[in-house]
């Protein structure tokens, strides 16, 4: 199975500044057939099911906040909120869908 | 607009087996697929297995062949995931997803709790 690691876990970041996470996986994502990188980016909050944010690395889902962005390739990637609001508290993973089973990171905590 | 609606929590005994429900709405049924997963207290999620609605086609992570059995009922646009011989270990929330090219639709989750 493919292994993704987060980090950290837990951040900690004050209204209005920059929040940084990182996803490494075990295998590259990238597909040589159609160029896209097989990961997606979720935000969990207590009591919810997980909220899509980014999906094929890069691409934000309708309606998430441009303050949102996905990036990587291969087997390094990186969700950054520019600008963190108090609604931004909660949980992110990262995920793989490049091979069976799909498999999640551990989880980034991120606190004011 | 799509909408996937979970049944209740449940609570059960260790060794027994629980069928939790998904019915979804918004969409016509069979052209996407549903997908179970799972989150234990202070775990990661964890990918359990799919069904294809349309022919019945199912495929499980390896971790739960053997103790999950994803149907559906077409008629009824609902999927169902049984565990059988449940054990405190399957204390969970368990979500489905729709499938496709991205999981944007999810469930509200259903919490099973296993105690004696």
């Amino acid at each position: 199975d493919i292994v993704m690691t987060q980090s950290p876990e837990t951040l900690v970041v004050s209204l209005g500044e920059r929040a940084t996470i990182s996803c490494r996986s075990s295998q590259n994502l990238l597909s040589s057939s159609n160029e896209k990188n097989y990961l997606a980016w979720y935000q969990k909050k207590p009591g919810q099911p997980p909220k899509l944010l980014f999906y094929w690395a890069s691409t934000r889902e309708s309606g998430v906040p441009d303050r949102f962005r996905g990036s990587g390739s291969g087997t390094d990637f990186t969700l950054t909120i520019s600008s963190l609001q108090a609604e931004d508290v909660a949980i992110y993973y990262c995920q793989q869908y490049y091979s069976s089973p799909q498999t999640f990171g551990q989880g980034t905590k991120v606190e004011i | 607009q799509v909408q996937l609606v979970q049944s209740g929590p449940e609570v059960k005994r260790p060794g027994a087996s629980v069928t939790l429900s998904c019915k979804a709405s918004g969409y016509i049924f069979t052209t996407y697929a549903i997908h179970w997963l799972r989150q234990a207290p202070g775990q990661r999620l964890e990918w359990m297995g799919w069904i294809n609605t349309g022919n019945g086609d199912t495929k499980y992570s390896q971790k739960f062949q053997g103790k999950v059995t994803i149907s559906r009922d077409m008629y009824a646009n609902t999927a169902y995931l049984e565990l059988t011989s449940l054990t405190s270990e399957d204390t969970a929330v368990y979500y489905c997803t729709r499938g496709g090219d991205r999981f944007a639709y999810w469930g509200q989750g259903a919490l099973v709790t296993v105690s004696s």
